[in-house]
C-alpha cells in the first residue's frame, strides 16, 4: 500500500524558516517524481515544487521561487521542503504528492499544517 | 501559465440527480487533465486522469469528457458519498501545474 506521511509542519513567525519531510512507503520511491502541494485553510489547491525521481529536472511555482528548496533522498525514501523568508501567504496545509508513469498526480499524503504568524 | 477556471464554484443538487461540472483552459492542453474530489479535513483523492480515463477503484457513475480547452466532470447519479469538492488539474507542463478554483457539490 503506498503511503506518503508529511511531518515537520507548526507555528512559525514571518521570516523564518522550516523543513517539511515526506516519508514514502509501499511503492519503489526512486522511481517516481514527487510534488508539493498547499492549500491555504478554506481555500483551493496550489502547485508549490516538483521533483524528478533522480532530482534533475526541479520546477518551483513563481510564488515560492528563490525561497523554498525541494529535494530528496531516495535512499530514505523521503522528500524535502526546505522553507526560508516564511510570509503570512505561506499558511496551509502542504501535501506530498506521488506522479504516477501517466504523469499524474495519483496519490497524496495527509498533509501537514505550516502556520506563518506572529 | 495556464489559467483553469470551473464552474460552477457551487452546485446543490439530491441524491439521483445527474451533475456537470466544466473545467476550461486558457490554452490547449490536450487531455493532460485530471479530476481530483476532496473532502473535508482530507488529502484530494483521484477520479479522472488523461480527461476520460477512470482511476483504478472509482466508481463507473463518475466520467470525464472533453479535450484542448473544455473539460466536463459528470456524475451519472449523485450519491450521498458524492458530497465534497471537486478540483480540476492540468498537467500539460510540469513547469507549472495548475488546479481550478473548485466546485462545492452540496446537499438540495
Amino acid at each position: 500500500e503506498v503511503q506518503l506521511v508529511e511531518s515537520g509542519g507548526g507555528l512559525v513567525q514571518p521570516g523564518g524558516s522550516l523543513r517539511l519531510s515526506c516519508a514514502a512507503s509501499g511503492f519503489t520511491f526512486s522511481s517516481y517524481s514527487m510534488n508539493w502541494v498547499r492549500q491555504a485553510p478554506g481555500k483551493g489547491l496550489e502547485w508549490v515544487s516538483y521533483i524528478s525521481s533522480s532530482s534533475s529536472t526541479i520546477y518551483y511555482a513563481d510564488s515560492v521561487k528563490g525561497r523554498f528548496t525541494i529535494s530528496r533522498d531516495n535512499a530514505k525514501n523521503s522528500l524535502y521542503l526546505q522553507m526560508n523568508s516564511l510570509r503570512d501567504e505561506d499558511t496551509a496545509v502542504y501535501y506530498c504528492a506521488r506522479v504516477d508513469t501517466a504523469m499524474v498526480i495519483d496519490y497524496w499524503g495527509q498533509g501537514t499544517l505550516v502556520t506563518v504568524s506572529s | 501559465d495556464i489559467q483553469m477556471t470551473q464552474s460552477p464554484s457551487t452546485l446543490s443538487a439530491s441524491v439521483g440527480d445527474r451533475v456537470t461540472i466544466t473545467c476550461r483552459a486558457s490554452q490547449s492542453i490536450s487531455s493532460w487533465l485530471a479530476w481530483y474530489q476532496q473532502k473535508p479535513g482530507k488529502a484530494p483523492k483521484l477520479l479522472i486522469y488523461k480527461a476520460s480515463s477512470l482511476e483504478s477503484g472509482v466508481p463507473s457513475r463518475f466520467s470525464g469528457s472533453g479535450s484542448g480547452t473544455e473539460f466536463t466532470l459528470t456524475i451519472s447519479s449523485l450519491q450521498p458519498d458524492d458530497f465534497a469538492t471537486y478540483y480540476c488539474q492540468q498537467y500539460n507542463s510540469y513547469s507549472s501545474l495548475t488546479f481550478g478554483g473548485g466546485t462545492k457539490v452540496e446537499i438540495k
